[in-house]
């Protein structure tokens, strides 16, 4: 069975702490995304890596930075939390898109997500 | 402004009646998934539509992709409580790296 594996589902961490988010995935996936997911708002694309110590701007990345020192692992980090970074944090992978100008209608396998609270 | 604007956001109906869900744009894309997220868990994809017009059937969901490519459809026959949940439609965006643009969702609640 695919599984996609966040470390944390409930966190709680204080204004100023660095908090890392790790992510998993057993299925050889190229690519791996981190999306944050707010009521009425959706998911959104914080950041994304297509290969190993590769990484990618998303939509909303201020605030927030990645790690991909190995293929089957995306770690998420805050390097110091805020109140308005308080969502629930999803992870996910897909297989390699097309080359570049050609567009991916792959699946996104997500995992459970990490619910984060920042006081 | 998201680029794909999902409606209605709530919807609350009784076992058995039937249900749409829109996912609208501007915009035209090549392909568009519908995904469903139970509480608790992450989306899950339901299904993949590529050309316009196209219409994929899957139980009791029907999906339809507008025949320019800007615009998709759910509809949900003889909604049962296990059809509860947030429905997402999300888009490929123009570049590469299989990116995903995400609506804001539709709460789904079915009751018996």
């Amino acid at each position: 069975d695919v599984k996609v594996t966040q470390s944390s589902r409930y966190l709680v961490k204080r204004t100023g702490e660095k908090v890392f988010l790790e992510c998993v995935q057993d299925m050889d996936h190229e690519n791996m995304f981190w999306y944050r997911q707010d009521p009425g708002l959706g998911l959104r694309l914080i950041y994304f890596s297509y290969d190993v110590k590769m990484k990618e701007k998303g939509d909303i990345p201020e605030g927030y930075s990645v790690s991909r020192e190995k293929k089957e692992r995306f770690s998420l980090i805050l390097e110091s939390a805020s109140t308005n970074q308080t969502s629930m944090y999803l992870c996910a992978s897909s297989y390699p898109s097309g080359y570049s100008g050609t567009t991916n209608t792959g699946e996104l396998f997500f995992g459970e997500g990490s619910r984060l609270t920042v006081l | 402004t998201q680029l794909l604007e999902q409606s209605p956001q709530f919807l609350s109906i009784q076992e058995g009646e039937n249900l749409t869900v829109y996912c609208n744009s501007s915009s035209v894309f090549s392909s568009l998934q519908w995904y469903r997220q139970e509480p608790g868990e992450g989306p899950v994809l339901l299904v993949t539509v590529v050309t316009g017009g196209e219409v994929k059937k899957l139980k009791r969901l029907t999906f339809q992709f507008g025949d320019a490519r800007k615009d998709s459809s759910l509809h949900i026959t003889a909604a049962q409580p296990g059809d509860t949940g947030l429905y997402l439609c999300a888009a490929d965006t123009t570049d590469s790296w299989g990116k995903l643009q995400f609506g804001a969702g539709t709460q789904v609640v079915v009751t018996p």
